[in-house]
């Protein structure tokens, strides 16, 4: 059975330092992966996908990394602002032949310090 | 383009009452979610569809009954409220090709609590 984990659950960091979350899953068996950001109360907002056969990709301040084989995905944040405090969430798609599903992990809960 | 939309966002119930949740979605997507967000236990699958007039259940489907009349309406019903289903709903919906899985658009949720 597929797992997802975040370590860690939180994270506090000053303002314009790069940082890193991490995401690991259980089975390398995955269709793709997908980082979302949610704030307080609100919905899941996508941020970045990287299909099973990729290595990363990158949007703004953010990269987000994938190595399927040691099941391991990280999202990099470059200059962190107070506007990323969240929560970041990874998600990994199985396979269609197993239901194609999102697999969430519990979230990292970021806050950046003005 | 609203997106993912949901009604109602928040609802009291008290254990026993029936009700609907409704998820809109403007654009054309054939996949849609349901899930629940709940601490210490993340968002996890209730009901899912992958077109017109198809659902299939998720990872915890039982209390649940869901239907897709309309390719844009994904309705999530309870059918007798219990207190475990106090939690936040949310919708999402996935524009699929024969190539790859696209990514998931969710709604804003519907804060649901069971007295």
């Amino acid at each position: 059975k597929q797992e997802v984990t975040q370590i860690p659950a939180a994270l506090s960091v000053p303002e314009g330092e790069n940082l890193v979350l991490n995401c690991s899953f259980t089975d390398s068996a995955i269709y793709n992966l997908q980082w979302f950001r949610q704030d307080p109360g609100k919905g899941l907002t996508s941020l970045l996908l990287i299909q099973s056969s990729q290595r990363e990709q990158t949007s703004g301040r953010l990269n987000a990394s994938l190595d399927k084989s040691s099941g391991r995905s990280t999202l990099y944040i470059a200059a962190s602002q107070p506007g990323d405090s969240a929560t970041y969430l990874c998600a990994v798609r199985l396979p269609y032949n197993q239901g194609g599903k999102l697999i969430f992990g519990q979230g990292t809960e970021l806050s950046v310090k003005p | 383009n609203a997106g993912v939309t949901q009604t109602p966002k928040f609802r009291v119930l008290k254990t026993g009452q029936s009700m609907t949740l409704l998820c809109a979605q403007d654009m054309n997507h054939e996949y849609m979610y349901w899930y629940r967000q709940d601490p210490g236990m993340g968002l996890r699958l209730i009901h899912y569809s992958v077109g017109e007039g198809t659902t299939a259940k998720g990872e915890v489907p039982d209390g649940y009954n869901v239907s897709r009349l309309k390719k844009q309406n994904f309705l999530l019903g309870l059918e007798s409220a219990a207190p475990s289903q106090t939690s936040v709903y949310f919708c999402a919906s996935s524009l699929h090709t024969s190539l790859s899985y696209n990514e998931q658009f969710f709604g804003p949720g519907t804060r649901l609590t069971v007295l």
